[in-house]
C-alpha cells in the first residue's frame, strides 16, 4: 500500500530537549516536504526536498532542521524545541510532474 | 510575490444547503489542486485542474478554474454531514515549493 508514515503520532516534550520526527514514504517519490498546521493559518511549509541531499527552506524554517540522506526518509529535527513550536506537523511526498501530494497521518507535538 | 488567498476561512451551513470556497491568486497558475482534510485526519487529494476555464465534477462537488488561471472554486451542492472538514487549494506557481491556501473549514448544522 502506498503511504507516508510519520512517527510518533503524539509527542509531549520539554523546552530545549532535542527531538526528531521521522517521515518515510514507499512510493519512490523525489519530492518531500514538512508542514505545520495551526488554527487559522492553514498548512505552512517548513522545509522541502527535491531529491536526495537537496533541501530548501519553506516559509517557516526557523527552529527546524531536516536531512535527506535517503530517498525514502525525510526526518524533521528540532534541536531546541520551544513552546511556540507546539503544533500539528505533516509530512508529504509527491512524484515528479506536479502530481498529487500524499500526506502522513500527522504528528501532534506539544512543547511545555 | 506569489500569494494565494482562500476564502472564507470558516463556513457554517445547514445540512442540504450549498457551499462554496474560493482560491484567488495574484499571479497566473500552472494548475491548481484541491484537498480535503476530515476532522482529525490528514489532507487528501481531490482533484487537479489544468486548463483555462476547466470545470470538473465529482458527484455533488464542482471544481472550476478561471479563464485567466488565477482563480478557482469548489462548490458543494446540497451538503451532507460527510462533507465536514477543511478544504485546501494548492496553487502551482511553477516552482517546487508546494504551498497551500489557508483552507476553508466547513461545519454542517444537522
Amino acid at each position: 500500500e502506498a503511504q507516508v508514515t510519520q512517527n510518533p503520532r503524539y509527542l509531549i516534550t520539554v523546552t530545549g530537549k532535542k527531538l526528531t520526527v521521522t517521515c518515510s514514504q514507499n512510493m519512490n517519490h523525489e519530492y518531500m516536504s514538512w508542514y505545520r498546521q495551526d488554527p487559522g493559518l492553514g498548512l505552512r511549509q517548513i522545509y522541502y526536498s527535491m531529491n536526495v541531499e537537496v533541501t530548501d527552506k519553506g516559509d517557516v524554517p526557523e527552529g527546524y532542521k531536516v536531512s535527506r540522506k535517503e530517498k525514502r526518509n525525510f526526518p524533521l529535527i528540532l534541536e531546541s524545541p520551544s513552546p511556540n513550536q507546539t503544533s500539528l506537523y505533516f509530512c508529504a511526498s509527491r512524484g515528479q510532474g506536479g502530481t498529487e501530494a500524499f500526506f502522513g497521518q500527522g504528528t501532534r507535538l506539544t512543547v511545555v | 510575490g506569489q500569494q494565494v488567498m482562500q476564502i472564507p476561512q470558516y463556513q457554517h451551513v445547514q445540512e442540504g444547503e450549498d457551499f462554496t470556497t474560493y482560491c484567488n491568486s495574484s499571479t497566473t497558475l500552472s494548475n491548481i489542486q484541491w484537498y480535503k482534510q476530515r476532522p482529525g485526519g490528514h489532507p487528501v487529494f481531490l482533484i487537479q485542474l489544468v486548463k483555462s476555464g476547466e470545470v470538473k465534477k465529482q458527484k455533488r462537488l464542482t471544481f472550476q478554474f478561471g479563464e485567466a488561471k488565477k482563480n478557482s472554486s469548489l462548490h458543494i451542492t446540497a451538503t451532507q454531514t460527510t462533507d465536514v472538514g477543511t478544504y485546501f487549494c494548492r496553487p502551482d506557481f511553477g516552482n517546487e515549493k508546494l504551498t497551500f491556501g489557508t483552507g476553508t473549514r466547513l461545519t454542517i448544522i444537522p
